[in-house]
């Protein structure tokens, strides 16, 4: 059974720094991992999604890479702003008998303090 | 084009009541899957549906169900509602087909049960 971990559960920066969000998974054997967001009682908006035979994926100021092997995932976001605040949650996708699921971490809670 | 719409946002139902939850998917989507938030528990896979067919079901009680319509839409029920039912229900938009592809949600409903 895919186990998916988010470390740590919250983070709080100051404006302007550059920081990492890890994720971990138990099974490496994934088709991708995708990267979300959530903001307060909101649903989630997809910011990134990797595949497995890729080891970087990038939009704006997310980076997003993925280490199979390891079972790892790290979200890099440069030069952070207050509107980064959020909660980022990352998943990985089962697929069994032509279905499809998400495995989903807890989340990782950011501030970005102004 | 369009995103993924849930309706309601939000609901305060009675303990003992039932409830019909909505999802329309991006349209060409055949997939549709719907999660449970909540605080302890995070995010946990309720059930996937494409082209009307359940496909997969996650471990839940037989209270709640779904079904999806010929247009891709999809309605989840949940009946003799209890205390710990309150969270937020998401639907998320597949394609379907090709399973290494990204899913997209909606902005949930709220259901409060009271």
């Amino acid at each position: 059974k895919q186990e998916v971990t988010q470390i740590p559960a919250a983070l709080s920066v100051p404006e302007g720094e550059n920081l990492v969000l890890n994720c971990s998974f138990t099974d490496s054997a994934i088709y991708n991992l995708q990267w979300f967001r959530q903001d307060p009682g909101k649903g989630l908006t997809s910011l990134l999604l990797i595949q497995s035979s890729q080891r970087e994926q990038t939009s704006g100021r997310l980076n997003a890479s993925l280490d199979k092997s390891s079972g790892r995932s790290t979200l890099y976001i440069a030069a952070s702003q207050p509107g980064d605040s959020a909660t980022y949650l990352c998943a990985v996708p089962y697929s069994g008998a032509g279905s499809y699921q998400l495995t989903f971490g807890k989340g990782t809670k950011l501030s970005v303090i102004p | 084009k369009a995103g993924v719409t849930q309706t309601p946002r939000y609901l305060i139902k009675t303990r003992g009541q039932q409830v019909t939850l909505s999802c329309s998917p991006i349209s060409g989507h055949r997939s549709v899957s719907w999660y449970q938030q909540t605080p302890g528990q995070g995010l946990q896979f309720l059930f996937e549906y494409f082209s009307e067919t359940q496909r997969n079901k996650g471990n839940f009680p037989g209270r709640f169900s779904g079904r999806q319509f010929s247009n891709s839409r999809s309605e989840m029920n949940v009946s003799t509602l209890e205390l710990g039912d309150s969270a937020l229900y998401l639907c998320a938009s597949m394609d379907g087909v090709n399973l290494n592809t990204e899913a997209f949600f909606g902005q949930g409903t709220r259901l409060t049960v009271v």
